[in-house]
């Protein structure tokens, strides 16, 4: 069955640092999401992408991040300068084009210190 | 603004037992309700996903049912094994539907043997 993939599975890195999280959605899937869970908290949303572009974004989706479909498979979620309190587990969603489930990836554990 | 809350946070029940799990959401105009899984450090596994206009959904041992004008979810395992010790999420589209989804907390169940 196809499933959604993230790489890496965990990233540490340093207050500051450039981080590029990968994601392959699903091949037929058009929409694409990343979301994001902090460690005890609920699961948040962060942007969504469809046709080249963001098509919506949170308040937490500041100027710091930014979304990428470099290609005909990938999706990417860079975020620029790193803080401590971007520390939590990234997760990528994808759906098709008229259907309503979103499916996820297993998620980035990124670590900032 | 949609706020999602589910109750019981934990659960701990014996094997073989049937259990209901609860999910509440403050504006009623929703689209779908979708349940999902989530394992320790992993990702979202969907579960269901019940349409605005149903009342119920199942899939073998789950069946989800949805009250909207209640603000209300119910997601019903019945003979629980361990094997289903897990968090388990609802989360809706916001009135717009503009496709990001805004998730409750969860309920993490422990089914013991």
């Amino acid at each position: 069955e196809p499933e959604v993939t993230q790489t890496p599975s965990h990233q540490v890195t340093q207050m500051g640092q450039e981080v590029i999280l990968r994601c392959v959605p699903i091949s037929n899937h058009l929409y694409f999401y990343w979301y994001r869970q902090i460690l005890g908290q609920k699961v948040e949303f962060l942007v969504s992408f469809y046709n080249n572009e963001i098509s919506e974004k949170s308040e937490i989706f500041d100027d710091q991040f930014s979304v990428e479909r470099p290609d005909g498979s990938n999706f990417t979620l860079k975020i620029r300068s790193t803080k401590l309190e971007d520390s939590a587990m990234y997760f990528c969603a994808s759906r098709e084009w008229g259907q309503e489930t979103q499916y996820f990836g297993p998620g980035t554990r990124l670590l900032v210190l | 603004k949609q706020e999602v809350t589910q109750i019981p946070a934990a659960l701990s029940v014996p094997e073989g037992e049937n259990l209901v799990l609860n999910c509440s959401f403050t504006d009623s105009a929703i689209y779908n309700l979708q349940w999902f899984r989530q394992d320790p450090g992993k990702g979202l596994t969907s579960l269901l996903l019940i349409q605005s206009s149903q009342r119920e959904q199942t899939s073998g041992r789950l069946n989800a049912s949805l009250d909207k004008s209640s603000g209300r979810s119910t997601l019903y395992i019945a003979a629980s094994q361990p094997g289903d010790s897990a968090t388990y999420l609802c989360a809706v589209p916001p009135a717009s539907n503009t496709g990001k989804l805004i998730f409750g907390q969860g309920t993490t169940l422990q089914v013991k043997p």
